[in-house]
């Protein structure tokens, strides 16, 4: 089992800028979750999904962000337009949804804007 | 929506000693309680997990307890090692479809 995949690893841009991050959940997991990372803030639950449907964004911090599953391997989170406050580690996570709780994270994307 | 408090913010040991790490949440319809490891520049990794049906689970060096009626649960190390050397996370749910809610973390230097 791979695990959960990120794509990339490591993203630079300028502020303005559009930025897509990608992620493929564990396979047979249901529910995806997309979390930022910073020092002020810590771990923050951005939006999750189950059977690919989009339950909670109450944590997307405004509309600049979006984030979208079109089939049950692949979720992408979206700036646009990117700020510097943006700046953290974007994780993905994945679990089986209903009697499963244990949730696994990818290796994360550390986004800087400049 | 749920809360989980934890303490400390950093915790500096010797090598050798025991680390203990506490959290409080909110919602008692919480009923997981997972703990994960973070080391420097990688990803959150599940350590040991709770739920509320047990008291105390053990795993090798670490522990963890929970008082459901108080409402707080705690992380247990023993022997402490400097590979432990990481920032550790409580979180709580309701198990099933419900989210994970997380502590702020626990920086934790174990000194050789």
């Amino acid at each position: 089992d791979a695990g959960v995949i990120q794509s990339p690893r490591h993203e630079v841009t300028e502020m303005g800028q559009e930025v897509t991050l990608r992620c493929k959940p564990i396979s047979g997991h249901n529910s995806l979750f997309w979390y930022r990372q910073t020092m002020m803030r810590g771990l923050e639950l951005l939006i999750y999904f189950n059977n690919n449907v989009p339950i909670d964004d109450s944590g997307m911090p405004e509309d600049r962000f979006s984030a979208k599953m079109p089939n049950a391997s692949f979720s992408t989170l979206k700036i646009q337009p990117s700020e510097p406050r943006d700046s953290a580690v974007y994780f993905c996570a994945s679990k089986v949804a209903g009697e499963r709780d244990e949730q696994y994270f990818g290796p994360g994307t550390r986004l800087t804007v400049t | 929506g749920e809360n989980v408090e934890q303490h400390p913010s950093t915790l500096s040991v010797q090598e050798g000693d025991s680390a203990v790490i506490k959290c409080t949440y909110s919602d008692s319809a919480s009923n997981y309680f997972p703990w994960y490891k973070q080391e420097l520049g990688k990803r959150p990794q599940l350590i040991i997990d709770i739920r509320s049906n047990v008291g105390e689970k053990k795993d090798q060096r670490i522990a963890v307890t929970l008082n459901k009626t108080a409402k707080h649960f705690s992380l247990h190390i023993t022997e402490t090692q400097p590979e432990d050397s990481a920032v550790y996370f409580c979180a709580a749910s309701e198990s099933g479809y419900s989210t994970l809610t997380f502590g702020k973390g626990t920086m934790l230097l174990v000194s050789p």
